[in-house]
């Protein structure tokens, strides 16, 4: 069974803060991806990355970097200097079977910056 | 390029009623999916259509189906409500699915409907 875990259920920090959001995935398959979704006050989930299980390299774009490793199975994902803007509800997801099998989504974690 | 439009955006129905969801992918996704959200058991999948097939179906009962037509456009419907099934039911589409090596993976998710059981 696939399972996604966001321990932290609420974060709030100060604008221009760095914040780190974790996810810890659990999966049997040897091909899977990894995903970020945010989900702003206005409801639709917006993508923000995808990761292949084979490629571990780290990705930045922005003020947005994800961090992937297969050995602690966790793709955390850190937003440096953070802005007001980014306050959402940030979901970790995973499909597994070669992506195949239907998003596996974690419970989310609300990020409030404060100015 | 239009988004991911799904109608009605709010909802109120009483237990024992049905209602029909409605999806308009983005033109040229083939694939669209369903998810439902409650703050309890947060973001489940429902289903996945490709090309008016159903694909891959979530740990639903059997109150909860849907359909494609021809042109992509997807619908859901849940009979015989019950005070559970008030949520945020989301339809995202892609081009061809997940698993497509030659896209992101990128769903494109409406914004959903918010159904409310009374």
């Amino acid at each position: 069974a696939q399972k996604v875990t966001q321990a932290q259920t609420e974060i709030s920090v100060v604008e221009k803060e760095d914040v780190t959001l974790d996810c810890v995935y659990e999966t049997r398959d040897t091909t899977y991806y990894l995903f970020w979704y945010k989900q702003p006050p206005s409801g639709e989930l917006v993508f923000l990355i995808r990761r292949n299980s084979f490629d571990e390299q780290n990705e930045i774009s922005g003020r947005y970097s994800w961090n992937f490793q297969k050995s602690t199975s966790s793709f955390n994902f850190t937003i440096t200097a953070s802005q007001v803007v980014d306050s959402a509800v940030y979901f970790c997801a995973l499909s597994g079977n070669s992506g195949n099998t239907p998003l596996v989504f974690g419970k989310g974690t609300r990020l409030s910056v404060i100015a | 390029k239009a988004g991911v439009t799904q109608t009605p955006r709010y909802l109120i129905k009483t237990r024992g009623q049905q209602v029909t969801l409605s999806c308009s992918p983005i033109s040229g996704h083939r694939s669209v999916s369903w998810y439902q959200q409650t703050p309890g058991q947060g973001l489940q999948f429902l289903f996945e259509y490709f090309s008016e097939t159903q694909r891959n179906k979530g740990n639903f009962p059997g109150r909860f189906s849907g359909r494609q037509f021809s042109n992509s456009r997807s619908e859901m419907n849940v009979s015989t409500l019950e005070l559970g099934d008030s949520a945020l039911y989301l339809c995202a589409s892609s081009p061809r699915g997940l698993a497509d090596p030659s896209g992101t993976g990128e769903l494109f998710f409406g914004e959903g409907s918010r159904l409310t059981v009374l």
